[in-house]
């Protein structure tokens, strides 16, 4: 029964290139999350999904970011143009309720913007 | 999201047991305590939650005070691997998303 996997494990991108990050929920889980964790603090929601619906995204910056969870397959969490200081640890989340469920996370993507 | 106040760091041996407070005074009523605990370089993990009355699992157990105005996260007996910052977090039922703190850095001696 896999957990929730994140691809890639580490990514590295030159400033103003696109990265993309990957969150395959746990089997049967139909709701996720993601986080972003900066070096030495704590874990800053970002953006809540259902399948191909965003229903919270009040932690998302306003410009760049985006995030999608397609019918099929993976949820994606997009930044365009990448600066220094989107270099963090980025973690999805699923759970199989939206409410009140514990929630399922992965080992994360470490994103190194150069 | 209520508020909840933990110590930044707290430091325990292995093999004895490990009291993790947290104070939440303005917790309502339909607010679930829940802790989470992030291993280095990991995601973080489920540990346990509750409303009123204590609970146990595998993991560890959850004291609420009467007035659930804090709480107590014990783990029984530690290990080396319990090292971990652990995240004490009110939930409302309703809520659709955890709101993490800084939690408890803690640290375990051999």
């Amino acid at each position: 029964n896999a957990g929730v996997m994140q691809n890639p494990r580490h990514l590295v991108r030159r400033r103003g290139q696109e990265a993309r990050l990957r969150c395959s929920p746990m089997k049967g889980h139909s709701h996720v999350y993601w986080y972003r964790q900066l070096p030495e603090e704590g874990l800053k929601f970002m953006v809540y999904l259902q399948k191909e619906n965003i229903i919270d995204e009040s932690g998302m910056p306003k410009e760049r970011f985006s995030a999608e969870f397609p019918k099929e397959g993976p949820s994606i969490l997009r930044i365009q143009q990448v600066v220094r200081g989107d270099s963090a640890a980025y973690f999805c989340a699923s759970s199989i309720f939206a409410t009140n469920e514990k929630l399922f996370f992965g080992s994360g993507t470490q994103l190194s913007v150069l | 999201d209520a508020k909840t106040t933990q110590p930044n760091s707290m430091e325990s041996n292995e093999e004895e047991p490990v009291h993790l407070p947290c104070n939440h005074s303005t917790i309502s009523g339909t607010d679930y305590i829940h802790w989470y605990r992030q291993l280095p370089s990991q995601g973080p993990e489920y540990v346990i939650h509750g409303l009123t009355s204590n609970v146990n699992n595998r993991m560890a157990s959850l004291a609420i005070a009467e007035d659930r105005k804090s709480s107590t996260l014990i783990l029984h007996r530690a290990t080396l691997r319990d090292a971990a910052v652990y995240y004490c977090i009110l939930r409302d039922q309703g809520a659709q998303k955890l709101v993490f703190g800084q939690g408890t850095r803690l640290t375990i001696n051999p």
